[in-house]
């Protein structure tokens, strides 16, 4: 039973690089969502999508982007990473409607130098 | 600005204290209200939640305490253990989207 699966785990990227975060989820939900986490600030959203082909900005998307096309897999792209961008970010998916459990991933550690 | 309002940001307990941990949300549209534990290197795993039509929802040694008019709800720990030493993040969610608290560190001293 996989869940919620990011890759990479750790990854160290320099000023202007750009990179994609990977996920993907097995259970087959509608929703997935990108987080943010960073210290005394909980998880801030960054990107969601409400199914495949449909994707709308959350609370911080200025310089991520994404796309969605299948149901399983989510990935979020930073276009020209910057030291503010450095963060945990994390991964999460839930069946679409009321009331349902939203999974989370391990998490991606990314420091931009 | 900071939709969802935790306090406090940290607290010791003994082994086998209390631990309570409060929330305020201002949006009346979020539809349930979970609490995620988080422990170092790991993500946010789900705890316990309620909808906003209960007012009190206990599993084990963990309730939630909600109160829809005031718009706080609350996390309270019996029986606290060491293993319970964590990070706790109180959210209100709406169509799959969360909304989190700032969290709380708790650590169980032996």
């Amino acid at each position: 039973n996989a869940g919620v699966t990011q890759t990479p785990k750790f990854q160290v990227l320099k000023t202007g690089q750009s990179m994609t975060l990977q996920c993907a989820q097995d259970m087959n939900h509608e929703y997935m969502s990108w987080y943010r986490q960073d210290p005394g600030m909980g998880l801030r959203l960054i990107h969601y999508s409400v199914g495949a082909g449909i994707t709308d900005q959350g609370e911080v998307p200025n310089g991520y982007n994404v796309s969605r096309s299948t149901t399983e897999d989510f990935p979020l792209r930073l276009l020209s990473a910057a030291p503010s961008q450095t963060s945990v970010y994390f991964c999460a998916s839930s069946y679409g409607g009321t009331g349902n459990t939203i999974y989370f991933g391990e998490g991606s550690w990314l420091t931009v130098v | 600005q900071q939709q969802v309002k935790q306090s406090p940001q940290s607290l010791i307990v003994q082994k086998g204290g209390i631990s309570i941990i409060n929330c305020a949300y201002e949006n009346t549209a979020f539809d349930y209200f979970p609490w995620y534990q988080q422990f170092p290197g790991k993500g946010p795993a789900l705890l316990i939640a309620i909808r906003p039509d209960v007012s009190e929802k206990k599993e084990g040694r963990f309730t939630i305490s909600f109160n829809k008019s005031a718009k706080q709800f609350s996390l309270h720990i019996m029986d606290s253990q060491p293993g319970d030493s964590a990070t706790y993040f109180c959210a209100a969610q709406i169509w799959g989207k969360l909304q989190f608290g700032a969290g709380t560190q708790v650590v169980v001293t032996p």
